[in-house]
């Protein structure tokens, strides 16, 4: 399985940027990279994902290093509503190939600061 | 509103019992997923499914059985031979369409605890 190394928590303000950073040397020239988050208590949900290009939606930006062994989740405001574990992921495929498996690590969990 | 219902929300079980937990979505989509997650770690794949009548093992299958008899339902039994049940369960699901992204969608989870 491919790997991801994330900071086990980050801090932040209400209001600030927030930058989530997350190593993964391992890719391979194919793999997407993956952010989901998961609020306390409930099931994780898909923020963003990203090839070789920068990627910007309503939710995060995701920068993603030249060489595809680092990115960064970009929070532009932080809300006390982002708090949440936020985990990086490289898919594995499943049989068959049009289908893939999220192995989720321990994340990084956002503590957001009033 | 279209999505995955996962019933109940809270689950206790007496020790060496079977017990079904429920997974529902209304998404049309053809894959479901269920995974494991014990507290303060990430989640782990025990069994999913890309068509009616079929499914595969995931990581940990060990202790757990599925079945796919209807496109919108995946339930999980976890079986007395499962040996640590404790844990959060969460039910996905997503469409597979190759060259595409195939976001997995959630359900809330169940939380099952064992006496």
């Amino acid at each position: 399985d491919a790997k991801t190394t994330q900071p086990n928590s980050m801090e932040s303000n209400e209001e600030e940027p927030v930058h989530l950073p997350c190593n993964h040397s391992t890719i391979s020239g194919t793999d997407y990279i993956h952010w989901y988050r998961q609020l306390p208590s409930q099931g994780p949900e898909y923020v963003i994902h990203g090839l070789t290009s920068n990627v910007n939606n309503r939710m995060a930006s995701l920068a993603i290093a030249e060489d595809r062994k680092s990115s960064t989740l970009i929070l532009h405001r932080a809300t006390l509503r982002d708090a949440a574990v936020y985990y990086c992921i490289l898919r594995d495929v499943l049989g068959g190939g049009s289908n893939y498996k999220l192995t989720f690590g321990k994340g990084t969990l956002l503590t957001v600061n009033p | 509103d279209g999505g995955i219902t996962q019933s109940p929300k809270y689950l206790f079980r007496k020790e060496g019992q079977n017990v079904t937990l429920s997974c529902e979505q209304n998404l049309n989509h053809d894959a479901m997923y269920w995974y494991r997650q014990d507290p303060g770690q990430g989640l782990r794949l025990i069994y999913y499914s890309q068509i009616v009548n079929d499914f595969q093992k995931g990581d940990i299958a060990e202790g757990y059985s599925v079945s796919r008899e209807k496109k919108e339902s995946f339930p999980l039994t976890v079986t007395s031979a499962q040996k640590n049940p404790t844990a959060f369960y969460l039910c996905a699901s997503s469409i597979i369409v190759a060259d595409s992204y195939n976001e997995q969608f959630f359900g809330p989870g169940t939380r099952l605890t064992v006496l």
